[in-house]
């Protein structure tokens, strides 16, 4: 089946500090892999995607790369803000339906 | 230019009642999927509806548990006879077609309390 792993959490971080948030997939298929977002009191939304292997998503400031020798779609960014604190998604969809599967999730918090 | 909109935002419920929570898609989205938030266990599928396809129900718990989807628009989850493990943020969302990188959009939820 498919599957998410999500590094542990919560995760806590001076502005300003590089951030790496791991994740790693199993699918049977040919996923295209997502992150998404969820601010304090905010619905999810979609941060990044990557639909092939070697493409990079980005946005806001974060980027991720689809490695598919190695399973994973680790999210960085080189500065946090204060306002990246939230809750972060990893998510893969396979075929036709694009059926979510998402890992648990991480908080993130980032001290000023 | 509405999003997805769920109602109600909260809900308290006895053990053993019904309870029925509604999802208004973004106008012209044909897929519309239900999701489940509980503490600790990440976003759990429940149903997916695209077009006049038959709905997957391959993510539904329990018999307790079914979803309608009316002129391919609103959808409403019905919980029958609540029980203390179905509390969570149920949570809604749709895209513009069933393509594997079609991004969801999705709603704020309804946070289901039963006591």
């Amino acid at each position: 089946g498919n599957s998410v792993t999500q590094m542990e959490g919560p995760v806590t971080l001076s502005e300003e500090a590089f951030l790496t948030i791991n994740c790693t997939y199993t699918a049977t298929g040919y996923p295209s892999l997502f992150w998404y977002v969820q601010y304090p009191g905010e619905g999810l939304q979609l941060l990044l995607k990557a639909t092939k292997a070697d493409d990079k998503g980005s946005n806001k400031g974060f980027e991720a790369t689809y490695r598919k020798e190695t399973t994973s779609f680790h999210l960085e960014k080189g500065s946090v803000q204060v306002s990246d604190s939230a809750v972060y998604f990893c998510a893969l969809s396979v075929a036709a339906n694009s059926k979510l599967t998402f890992g648990k999730g991480i908080t993130l918090s980032v001290r000023p | 230019g509405a999003g997805v909109s769920q109602s109600p935002s909260n809900k308290v419920t006895e053990k053993g009642k019904d309870v029925e929570l509604r999802c208004d898609p973004i106008s012209g989205h044909t897929a519309l999927y239900w999701y489940r938030q509980s503490l600790g266990q990440g976003l759990e599928f429940l149903i997916y509806f695209q077009g006049n396809s038959a709905p997957d129900k391959s993510g539904l718990p329990s018999d307790r548990f079914s979803a309608e989807r009316t002129g391919g628009s609103v959808s409403t989850l019905t919980i029958q006879r609540t029980q203390q493990e179905d509390s969570a943020v149920y949570l809604c969302a749709s895209s513009a077609a069933g393509q594997s990188n079609s991004p969801l959009h999705f709603g704020n939820g309804t946070r289901l309390t039963v006591t």
